[in-house]
């Protein structure tokens, strides 16, 4: 069984410090990694994709990619209250699947003022 | 920016009705998929759809689900005969033209409860 294996959280961070959400995935043939940030009651909404070793930076986020520890991460810079949500992390798996996401639980960030 | 739409926003139906859920994809997408999420659990992969039929389906998506583009916008869901274990938010989402790295665009999902 392929897995996308997140931290649950609560990850409790100050405002204006660095919030680092950490995801693993089995598939050694993954392909793509994406960042959904998902509110309560909501639905995932797109913050990041990333899909070469290393990092990519969008503004306050960075995402970081290892393929060979099958790691990616999200770093998200001087935090809001409003980044409080639960991120999630999908995969896109081997190469032949038709770009299915497997989704991990999700990490609930909580920025506090 | 164009949007995938999904329509109702929540459902409430009776155990062993018929349930029809609704989604718009962005007009010039390719690839459809429908996925789950029940309350505090993970967004779960049900379907995905292309060139008007299933290209892969998970062990949720048993012989009581189906899914159809019946006019070549509307893609929609059908769960036959509901079960209390259905209840759940639907997320309609689709891709680009290009399968590989493709980010999918959520709708606002479907609240369904059965009752």
């Amino acid at each position: 069984q392929k897995e996308v294996e997140q931290n649950s959280g609560p990850l409790s961070v100050p405002e204006g410090a660095i919030a680092s959400l950490n995801c693993t995935y089995s598939d050694r043939g993954s392909q793509s990694f994406f960042w959904y940030r998902q509110y309560s009651g909501k639905s995932p909404e797109l913050i990041m994709s990333i899909y070469s070793n290393g990092d990519k930076e969008d503004g306050r986020f960075t995402a970081q990619l290892n393929k060979a520890s099958q790691y990616v991460s999200l770093l998200i810079r001087d935090s809001q209250p409003s980044d409080s949500a639960t991120y999630l992390c999908a995969v896109n798996p081997s190469r032949d699947s038709w770009g299915k996401f497997q989704f991990g639980a999700g990490t609930q960030v909580v920025v506090t003022p | 920016e164009p949007e995938v739409t999904q329509t109702p926003s929540h459902q409430v139906t009776q155990m062993g009705q018929e349930v029809i859920l609704r989604c718009v994809p962005i007009s010039n997408h390719l690839y459809f998929y429908w996925y789950r999420q029940i309350l505090g659990q993970k967004v779960e992969f049900l379907v995905s759809f292309y060139n008007n039929e299933i290209s892969e389906k998970s062990e949720i998506f048993d012989d009581q689900f189906s899914v159809e583009r019946p006019d070549g916008s509307n893609f929609t869901l059908k769960i036959r005969s509901t079960k209390l274990e259905d209840s759940a938010m639907y997320f309609c989402a689709s891709r680009g033209r290009t399968i590989s790295n493709q980010p999918q665009h959520f709708g606002d999902g479907t609240r369904l409860s059965i009752l």
